[in-house]
């Protein structure tokens, strides 16, 4: 079994930058994909950033393209995602994610347990 | 890329059973997968591949497709079953992973 575990509680001044790390147990990190999801208060899922570590293969959100950066450590088993140029409305719930690659298509299990971001003067 | 719709609530009694629909699923999409959201948790995955089940998963949550509509279906709806649920694919033309809004169930 596959767990994800995430950092902590980030509070974060506009225009700043935050970085999340998710750490992957067990010894699949090289078969599977991870990715980003966020949820902002009393909002849905919004995808952000995907990362295949083995090839090194990124996709990322249009709507967060220059602004989010997805990266992994193969030593460590970690994926990490910063974001830049922090707003309000990016106070929100940062989830890490496994992505289960099927045919033609891909899904989210498990998911890591969010790390509050809040952005705030 | 494209938007799924979920209505935003659904409300039944304990022991009936609750559909919950997702509407605007691409024409060549190959899977729709679903999630749980309990309060203060993270999502949890209940669906995949349209109607498989995960390990752990009980028979009584089951989903299906039609045209352009995914439906969820929880038989024997319980009070522990009160949650947001989201579907979710995969767009290959956008290369962009898509959430549906979400739907409140309220027992």
């Amino acid at each position: 079994q596959v767990d994800v575990v995430q950092s902590g509680t980030e509070v974060k001044k506009p225009g700043s930058s935050v970085k999340v790390s998710c750490k992957a147990s067990g010894n699949t990190f090289n078969n599977y994909a991870f990715g980003w999801v966020r949820q902002a208060p009393g909002q849905g899922l919004e995808w952000m950033a995907r990362i295949i570590p083995s090839h090194g293969l990124i996709i990322y959100a249009q709507k967060f393209q220059g602004r989010v950066t997805i990266n992994a450590d193969k030593s460590t088993n970690t994926v990490y995602m910063a974001l830049n140029s922090l707003r309000s409305d990016d106070t929100a719930v940062y989830y890490c994610v496994r992505v289960v690659t099927g045919s033609g298509t891909d899904w989210f299990d498990p998911w890591g347990q969010g790390t509050q971001v809040i952005v705030s003067s | 890329s494209y938007v799924l719709t979920q209505p935003p609530s659904v409300s039944v009694a304990p022991g009936t059973t609750a559909t919950f629909s997702c509407g605007g699923v691409s024409f060549g999409t190959q899977g729709v997968h679903w999630y749980r959201q309990k309060p203060g948790q993270a999502p949890v995955l209940i669906i995949y591949y349209d109607n498989m089940r995960p390990s752990g998963i009980p028979e009584r949550i089951a989903g299906s497709i039609s045209g352009n509509t995914a439906t969820l279906t929880i038989s024997r709806v319980e009070a522990g079953d009160e949650a947001d649920y989201y579907c979710q694919v995969w767009d290959s033309h956008s290369a962009h992973y898509l959430f549906g809004g979400g739907t409140r169930l309220t027992v």
